[in-house]
């Protein structure tokens, strides 16, 4: 069946590192893949979107890149900040049904 | 701009109950999704509207849920009868071009 796997370990950076958070997908090809960020009590909030023609994105200090021969994304936060604690989700879509990973908790100590 | 409102964001029911969640998107937005999710979990998609027609409702158990979107625009999600493992966080969503979606702060059901 299609699936997003995300590492469900929390992720644990001092200040200041950069934050990289994996995003692994099986038994499908997606069109594009999203990244959100979700805190406690909220829903999630949209960050980045990559396309599967598009080897990387930049926004402010994120950067997001698709690899389709790995079947993978990874997500970067530089200059990691304590504000930056949060659960990040990846994404699917486009050709196929609307995916979500279970998310990988962030948490940036000062 | 006004975000997705979603209403309530907190019922409590008894089980075998019946329960409506309401959401109103974005203005303009044509795109609407209803999504469950568990704690620890990522969202899983229920139902997707465009316009006032459902065009992926392969997820929705539809032996209890039920959804609509009568005007295409805002849209109420139905539960009857509600089970123990219906709880969880209920998230509208609304998107213009069907890509980047804004979510509501959804509302958090608990089935007693």
């Amino acid at each position: 069946s299609q699936k997003i796997e995300q590492n469900s370990e929390a992720l644990n950076i001092q200040e200041g590192k950069t934050a990289t958070l994996t995003c692994n997908y099986t038994n499908y090809s997606p069109a594009y893949l999203q990244w959100y960020r979700q805190d406690p009590g909220r829903g999630p909030v949209f960050l980045l979107l990559i396309r599967e023609n598009e080897k990387e994105k930049r926004k402010e200090r994120l950067k997001v890149t698709f690899d389709t021969t790995l079947k993978q994304s990874l997500f970067h936060i530089t200059a990691s900040q304590p504000a930056d604690s949060a659960t990040y989700l990846c994404s699917s879509g486009g050709y196929n049904k609307l995916i979500f990973g279970a998310g990988t908790r962030l948490a940036v100590h000062p | 701009e006004a975000g997705v409102v979603q209403s309530p964001r907190y019922k409590i029911i008894e089980k075998k109950q019946p329960v409506a969640f309401w959401c109103n998107p974005i203005s303009g937005h044509n795109t609407l999704y209803w999504y469950l999710q568990n704690l620890g979990q990522g969202p899983e998609l229920l139902i997707r509207y465009e316009n006032e027609e459902a065009v992926d409702d392969s997820q929705l158990p539809k032996d209890r849920f039920s959804a609509e979107r009568l005007k295409g625009v805002d849209s109420t999600l139905k539960i009857q009868p509600a089970e123990l493992g219906d709880s969880a966080v209920y998230l509208c969503a609304s998107s213009s071009q069907g890509n980047e979606q804004f979510f509501g702060p959804g509302t958090r059901l608990t089935v007693l």
